[in-house]
């Protein structure tokens, strides 16, 4: 499987927006890129996911680069409840199902 | 909808004993479900990919004499961890992918695991 690149860490203010990078230079033409969070001691949950075109849904955006080696995750408006560890995977869409997890990215939500 | 539960959320047991994880999804059917396992501070980890009816394929360096896992209908499956030792301890997270929509997996809360 193609591999991800995250920030270990990353910090935001409250009710500001926040970007969360992760690069993939080996993605191939097949290759979905996938976001889902993982809340403290709870299991993760999707957040969005794409292939060439930007998306958007109720919870955040993601922006894919023209040439797809690279991705951001947006939060529009962070709130505390958005402090998580954030999972950028790349999954082949005629591959199996599985999701390889990273380290991610831990965003800290500063009051 | 598209809820996962799992069951117990946590357990405390003794050395060489076993322990049985369920998963359920409560709203849909689950074509294919799979398991996780955690330790602190750490990422996923799968272990173990499982189809109803059919034999769970197990990822390199999980045994699968040690996890077993049954999936006997579209809505439950479960984890035996057989002959537990406090090395087993950690965090087992189990998620379902829904028929026809399998772009998104579905995850359970996690049960915590503590082997004494």
């Amino acid at each position: 499987d193609a591999k991800t690149t995250q920030p270990n860490s990353m910090e935001s203010n409250e009710e500001e927006p926040v970007h969360l990078p992760c690069n993939h230079s080996t993605i191939s033409g097949t290759d979905y890129i996938h976001w889902y969070r993982q809340l403290p001691s709870q299991g993760p949950e999707y957040v969005i996911h794409g292939l060439t075109s930007n998306v958007n849904n109720r919870m955040a955006s993601l922006a894919i680069a023209e040439d797809r080696k690279s991705s951001t995750l947006i939060l529009h408006r962070a709130t505390l409840r958005d402090a998580a560890v954030y999972y950028c995977i790349l999954r082949d869409y005629f591959g199996n199902e599985k999701l390889t997890f990273g380290t991610g990215t831990r965003l800290t939500i500063i009051p | 909808g598209a809820v996962v539960s799992q069951h117990p959320s946590w357990v405390i047991c003794k050395s060489g004993t076993s322990v049985k994880i369920e998963c359920r999804s409560l709203d849909f059917q689950a074509t294919t479900m799979f398991w996780y396992r955690q330790f602190p501070k750490q990422s996923l980890m799968l272990m173990a990919t499982s189809n109803e009816g059919s034999k769970a394929t197990y990822e390199q360096g999980v045994e699968k004499d040690k996890f077993l896992i049954n999936h006997a209908s579209l809505t439950l499956s479960t984890l035996t961890v057989t002959s537990a030792h406090p090395e087993d301890s950690s965090f087992y997270i189990c998620s379902a992918s829904r028929l026809w929509q399998d772009n998104e997996q579905f995850f359970g809360p996690g049960t915590r695991l503590t082997v004494l």
